[in-house]
């Protein structure tokens, strides 16, 4: 059964302290890996997609990497407006083509 | 482009009553999804439709739910009759191709008393 694990549940981190939230997955054949951000009272919005082991995508303050078993989104030089939701979700190309299963998410927190 | 289009943006209702969410989707999006989000649960995947026609509806907790996509234009989930535990954020998603990313809506936030 295809599986969307993340860690930590909630991250506080001072303005300007790096750090890195973790996305661990189980499934048969990956299709694609998506991070999210959701804001509170809004509905998620798309960052990236990670296709294969080795792959980086960055967006401002953001990278993204994948490994065979997890993903990570590091987020270098936080500010506070990176406050926010962080969502993954894997697709799987053997058994579910079309749909992702998204992992509970990790509320980061910067704090000024 | 508006984004995708929910309403009502907030529903207060008592169990028992009939509600009716609907979803205006990017237009030329293809996959159109209807996901569930609750602190305990997460988000979870009701049903997605491909070009109008329900793919899979696994995720439909019973046979209260029901959802229609009538035309491209247009979706609805419907809860009838609806109890307190279908309390919850109510998203309607859009996909444009294979591997893209969602487009989410703003949510109706549905509270059955």
């Amino acid at each position: 059964e295809d599986q969307v694990t993340q860690s930590p549940e909630a991250l506080r981190l001072q303005e300007g302290e790096s750090s890195s939230l973790n996305c661990s997955y189980t499934v048969s054949g990956l299709r694609g890996l998506f991070w999210y951000r959701q804001d509170p009272g809004k509905g998620p919005e798309f960052l990236f997609t990670l296709y294969s082991a080795g792959e980086e995508k960055e967006k401002e303050r953001l990278k993204a990497t994948l490994t065979k078993k997890e993903s990570f989104l590091h987020i270098t030089a936080p500010k506070p407006e990176d406050s926010a939701t962080y969502l993954c979700a894997v697709g799987n190309r053997k058994t579910s083509y079309d749909k992702v299963i998204f992992g509970p998410g990790t509320s980061l927190s910067v704090i000024p | 482009d508006a984004g995708v289009i929910q309403s009502p943006r907030h529903e207060v209702t008592e169990m028992g009553q009939e509600v009716t969410l609907r979803c205006k989707p990017i237009s030329g999006h293809d996959y159109l999804f209807w996901y569930r989000q609750t602190m305990m649960r997460g988000l979870e995947l009701l049903i997605y439709f491909n070009n109008n026609v329900p793919i899979d509806d696994s995720g439909m907790p019973e046979d209260r739910f029901s959802a229609k996509m009538p035309n491209a234009s247009f979706s609805t989930l419907k809860i009838q009759p609806s109890e307190p535990r279908d309390s919850a954020v109510y998203f309607c998603a859009t996909q444009g191709a294979e591997n893209y990313g969602y487009t989410f809506g703003s949510g109706t936030r549905l509270t059955v008393v």
